[in-house]
């Protein structure tokens, strides 16, 4: 049981460069997460899923985009990176969060830098 | 909206009980309270959860008290493998279920 895996977990890009960021979770989770991380601070959201084939913004969605064709997969997009985006990307997945607050489960990251 | 807030950073000696307190700014009536612990270069995890009153499980115990305005995480005796940031976030329940980080409470314990 693999959990969440992230892939890549580095990449390094020259702005405006365009990247994919895969989340693959093998638990039948219906939500998933875009979080990204940068030093010394918290986890901010970036976009998130309730099931398969929607999505929703969540509190810094501009410059990225998301999809979900298959529930176990969330792809996180960049159409053309920004240094400011030199980050580290956390996906997450949960059950359902009705009644009692749904456990999120992390990936181990995935740290881009864009030049 | 949904809110937490917590104090940026703790220090402990090993051994020591500490205490950590979230305010949790609009909690709405059907939210659980949770607590996650993240360690350098890692995703967070999950510590504990509760709703009401008091949990306790094998890392941590968490105490609510009845209006549910804050949460408590104790965490008893701690080592240094504790060394960590803590986060308490909020259930943000408008347009969708979303769960919201703040930047957490960085816990540096010492020998």
């Amino acid at each position: 049981n693999a959990g969440v895996t992230q892939t890549p977990k580095f990449r390094v890009l020259k702005t405006g460069q365009s990247m994919t960021l895969l989340c693959a979770q093998d638990m039948n989770h219906e939500y998933m997460y875009w979080y990204r991380q940068d030093p010394g601070m918290g986890l901010r959201l970036i976009h998130y899923s309730v099931g398969e084939g929607t999505t929703a913004k969540g509190e810094v969605p501009d410059g990225y985009n998301v999809s979900r064709l298959k529930k176990q997969n969330f792809l996180l997009g960049l159409e053309s990176a920004a240094p400011s985006q030199t980050s580290v990307y956390f996906c997450a997945s949960s059950l359902p969060q009705t009644g009692p607050t749904g456990e999120l489960f992390f990936g181990e990251g995935s740290r881009l830098t864009v030049l | 909206l949904a809110k937490t807030t917590q104090p940026i950073s703790m220090d402990s000696y090993e051994g020591q009980e500490v205490n950590i307190t979230c305010s949790h700014n609009n909690i709405a009536t059907n939210d659980y309270i949770t607590w996650y612990q993240q360690f350098p270069s890692q995703g967070p995890r999950f510590i504990i959860q509760g709703y009401k009153t008091k949990v306790t499980n094998e890392v941590a115990s968490l105490f609510i008290p009845a209006d549910r305005k804050s949460s408590t995480l104790s965490l008893p005796r701690v080592s240094l493998s504790d060394t960590a940031v803590y986060y308490c976030p909020a259930e943000a329940n408008t347009g969708g279920f979303k769960t919201i980080f703040g930047a957490g409470t960085r816990l540096f314990v010492k020998a």
